[in-house]
């Protein structure tokens, strides 16, 4: 069974500056995909960026990229140019190839400041 | 955002009530699932549909059923509602074509069981 741990329940982050989401997985599996959910404050949730396994250069989706180590089974995301709109719990999720289920982190509370 | 709704938004009832909570979809997805998520914390899967007539428990158990007589319905029951049902109910759906599809999520269902 896979299981996915993100180990910061809250962060906080200055409006314009960096921060960076961890995430880490466990699977036996060699192909997979992986993906980061953002959901705002009573707002649906939405697919932030995704990431294939066996791709080596690392997903990225305007301010929003990963640092993926498959050795290290690490799927960080990093938030650039942090905006107030980007507070949120952000969701860590995996699904093996061939699945059509996700498996979900705990997720962390992401605070902008102004 | 996503073409996939959820009614109620919001509902207060008192134990033993049978209850159904609805979610639908408009984009023809083959695939949809409910999720139990207290609030600020990580989703359940409770049930999901690969196709009409077709529905499986997820990891979670839950008390509710589900069925799936069209393609883009899939409502969820409880017969008798107790306060341990409260909780935030996530609907999701997605293509059936690959893992790596977008899972798309509803505005969810606030339920509180008295």
């Amino acid at each position: 069974a896979q299981t996915v741990t993100q180990s910061q329940p809250e962060m906080s982050v200055q409006e314009a500056e960096t921060v960076t989401l961890s995430c880490t997985y466990d699977t036996s599996e060699s192909n997979y995909y992986l993906f980061w959910y953002k959901q705002p404050p009573s707002r649906q949730m939405i697919l932030v960026i995704r990431q294939e396994a066996y791709k080596q250069q690392n997903a990225t989706e305007n301010r929003f990229s990963v640092n993926f180590q498959k050795a290290a089974k690490s799927f960080s995301l990093k938030i650039s140019d942090s905006q107030l709109g980007d507070t949120a719990m952000y969701f860590c999720a995996f699904t093996g190839a061939g699945s059509y289920q996700l498996t979900f982190g705990k997720g962390t509370k992401l605070s902008v400041i102004p | 955002e996503a073409d996939i709704y959820q009614t109620p938004r919001y509902l207060v009832i008192g134990t033993g009530k049978k209850i159904t909570l609805e979610c639908s979809q408009t984009m023809g997805h083959d695939k949809m699932y409910w999720y139990q998520q207290d609030p600020g914390m990580e989703l359940h899967l409770i049930h999901y549909s690969y196709g009409v007539n077709s529905t499986e428990k997820g990891d979670l158990s839950s008390e509710s059923t589900v069925s799936r007589i069209r393609t883009e319905h899939f409502p969820l029951t409880l017969e008798s509602a107790r306060p341990s049902h409260t909780s935030q109910y996530l609907c999701a759906s997605r293509r059936g074509t690959g893992s790596a599809d977008t899972q798309y999520f509803g505005p969810g269902t606030r339920l509180t069981v008295l």
